[in-house]
């Protein structure tokens, strides 16, 4: 398969941990790499690899696999961190084609 | 500091043409993979497709939506990235990324991204 599956929709207390998902077929093959696009602007990289941060993203953001599923987790959830949230593999073809749906992060 | 700053959007009829520019800088544009990503108005990211740096061969892969209307070519005298668009439909009407592309044996990942070009097809 060439999906990728995201919960449509989480919401976190300020400063508590969030974990967001994504599963699909393709990641007991393949890292995801995790985007953040706030409204109105273009997605950044938060996380890409096995768990590896771009320069300036804060340390909370952390990603993991396991199996089919690969998760991104906020440890200390902030205000500025309400986003939509898109996962990316490469596909079982080893194309680099599959987003997930994306995830829109609520702060409460 | 890198930039990729896309232009050539607007408004175009079905069946229309489009030429989709992206002017690089901070970077070794010559040995970069670059891609393009797309967004509809209220949807998610969708992969358009991408081209290897000439030195990897140059070549160019498409997604199924789009493959034999689009078409990916870089110029690396000028430091930019093209998307032509043929046979536009009302379905291809999004902002238009254009990105840096990383790909190992594990894994491919969109480090850098342009601020978008909207392309809207609409008779």
């Amino acid at each position: 398969s060439s999906e990728l599956t995201q919960d449509p929709a989480v919401s976190v207390a300020l400063g508590q941990t969030v974990r967001i998902t994504c599963q699909g077929d393709s990641l007991r093959s393949y890292y995801a790499s995790w985007y953040q696009q706030k409204p109105g602007q273009a997605p950044v990289l938060v996380i890409y690899g096995k768990n590896n941060r771009p320069s300036g993203i804060p340390d909370r953001f952390s990603g993991s696999s396991s199996g089919n599923t690969a998760s991104l987790t906020i440890t200390g959830a902030q205000a500025e961190d309400e986003a939509d949230y898109y996962c990316n593999s490469r596909d079982s073809s080893g194309n680099p084609w599959v987003f997930g749906g994306g995830t829109k992060l609520t702060v409460l | 500091e890198v930039q990729l700053v896309e232009s050539g959007g607007g408004l175009v009829k079905p069946g229309g043409s489009l030429r989709l520019s992206c002017a690089a800088s901070g970077f070794t544009f010559s040995n970069a993979w670059m891609s393009w990503v797309r967004q509809a108005p209220g949807k998610g990211l969708e992969w358009v497709g991408r081209i290897k740096s000439k030195t990897d061969g140059g070549t160019t892969d498409y997604a199924a939506p789009v493959k034999g209307r689009f078409t990916i070519s870089r110029d690396d005298s000028k430091n930019t990235l093209y998307l032509q668009m043929n046979s536009l439909k009302t379905e291809d009407t999004a902002v238009y990324y254009c990105t840096t592309l990383y790909c190992s044996s594990t894994s491919c990942y969109l480090y850098y991204w342009g601020q978008g070009t909207l392309v809207t097809v609409s008779s």
